[in-house]
Formats: structure tokens, sequence, C-alpha cells
């Protein structure tokens, strides 16, 4: 079946460095999608990218799809202590539901 | 004011009682989520569901049972077979498999 793998599965960075996740996905995949879940909180959707190559930016944060549609990353410019927290990507097939992939825990020291 | 909520927050059972967390929604969602996370992991999914009265075993479905008997609705029971039940359940909702899930706060369950 599909498999979203993500990496690293943790990073411990100091406050000002830039952060980044990658997420690969073993099968083609219609969109994918990145969550944050804050220290004792719940996911909280992102951003979703659907088109080849596609280029997303949220202020300090850059989200990338490749050009296969197979992986995608999470770029962090200049981290802060606000963005603490694990880093989900999400990946659907057409027609299927999401897979999670296992997250990286981002921590940051002030 | 939209959204989806769970109950309740804390739950604590003792080994050998079922226990049913409640999950609703009012974002008109056809398709329901139930995953499980243990600390410092990703999350696992149980169960899902498409539509009412429909629903589909997730990647770690033993020990669990649902049912999804209204739109708005999808409750997991945390039966005593499950071996290990302490941990944070998560209920999420979207428009359509695939689509962006919503996350409701939760349920932190512990088994004793």
């Amino acid at each position: 079946g599909q498999q979203v793998m993500q990496i690293p599965q943790y990073q411990h960075v100091q406050e000002g460095e830039d952060f980044t996740t990658y997420c690969n996905s073993s099968t083609t995949l219609s969109n994918i999608q990145w969550y944050k879940q804050r220290p004792g909180g719940h996911p909280v959707f992102l951003i979703q990218l659907v088109k080849s190559g596609e280029v997303k930016k949220q202020k300090r944060l850059t989200f990338q799809f490749g050009e296969a549609k197979k992986n995608s990353s999470l770029h962090i410019t200049a981290t802060q202590t606000t963005d603490v927290g694990t880093y989900f990507c999400a990946g659907a097939e057409y027609g299927n539901k999401l897979v999670f992939g296992a997250g990286t825990i981002l921590r940051v020291k002030s | 004011d939209g959204g989806i909520t769970q109950s309740p927050k804390y739950l604590f059972r003792k080994e050998g009682q079922n226990v049913t967390l409640s999950c609703e929604q009012n974002l008109n969602h056809d398709a329901m989520y139930w995953y499980r996370q243990d600390p410092g992991q990703g999350l696992r999914l149980i169960y899902y569901s498409q539509i009412v009265n429909d629903f589909q075993k997730g990647d770690i479905a033993e020990g669990y049972s649902v049912s999804r008997e209204k739109k708005e609705s999808f409750p997991l029971t945390v039966t005593s077979a499950q071996k290990n039940p302490t941990a944070f359940y998560l209920c999420a909702s979207s428009f359509f498999t695939g689509d962006e899930q919503y996350f409701g706060p939760g349920t932190r369950l512990t088994v004793t």
C-alpha cells in the first residue's frame, strides 16, 4: 500500500536558524498537505499543494511539491520559538484517503 | 460556531472495561476519521468513514469498534481486547477522503 516517509524524525535548532523537513511517497500523489501540531495540541492544517513543481509561501514557511508529485518539502526561514511542534506531511493518491508521514519534531533553542 | 468536538478531554478507566469516545462535527463533512497517537509518535489510522452507515478499518483497527449512524457523529469504542489502550485519540473530518482534515482537540485515555 501507499507509504509516506518523512525525515528527519527530530531536529533541534538555534533560534534564527533555518529548518527543512522532507516527505517522500511511494506512489504518485494527487495532492500533498502539511499540518502542524503544537505540543499538547492537535494537528492543524497549514497548506495543500496539488500541481507538479508547485511552490507556496506563508510568511517564513515555503512549501514545495516535486515535479513527479512524489515528494515535498517544508522550509522555515529564521526559526522562532513559536515554530516549535511537530510538522506532518500527508499525501493522497487519486480517489484515496490521506496517508500521514511520521512527522518531524522541531525544537527551537532561544 | 462550526467545528469538531471530542469529549471528554481526559478519560481514566480500569483494565477490562470498554470505553466510548465521542466525536461530533457540524461542518457538514461526509468523511470522518479516528487516529491514535502515542507520545512522540505520528498518527495511526484506526477507522474511517466516507459516508453515513459505512466505515472501513484503518491500520490498527484490532480492539476498536465504531459506528456511523448520523453524519455528525462517529463514536469510537475502545474494547477490553485492545492490548495497550492508553494513548491520545484524535478525531478528524473532511468533505471527502483526500481533502484537508479538521481535527478535534483529542481525548487522552489512561487505562490502569
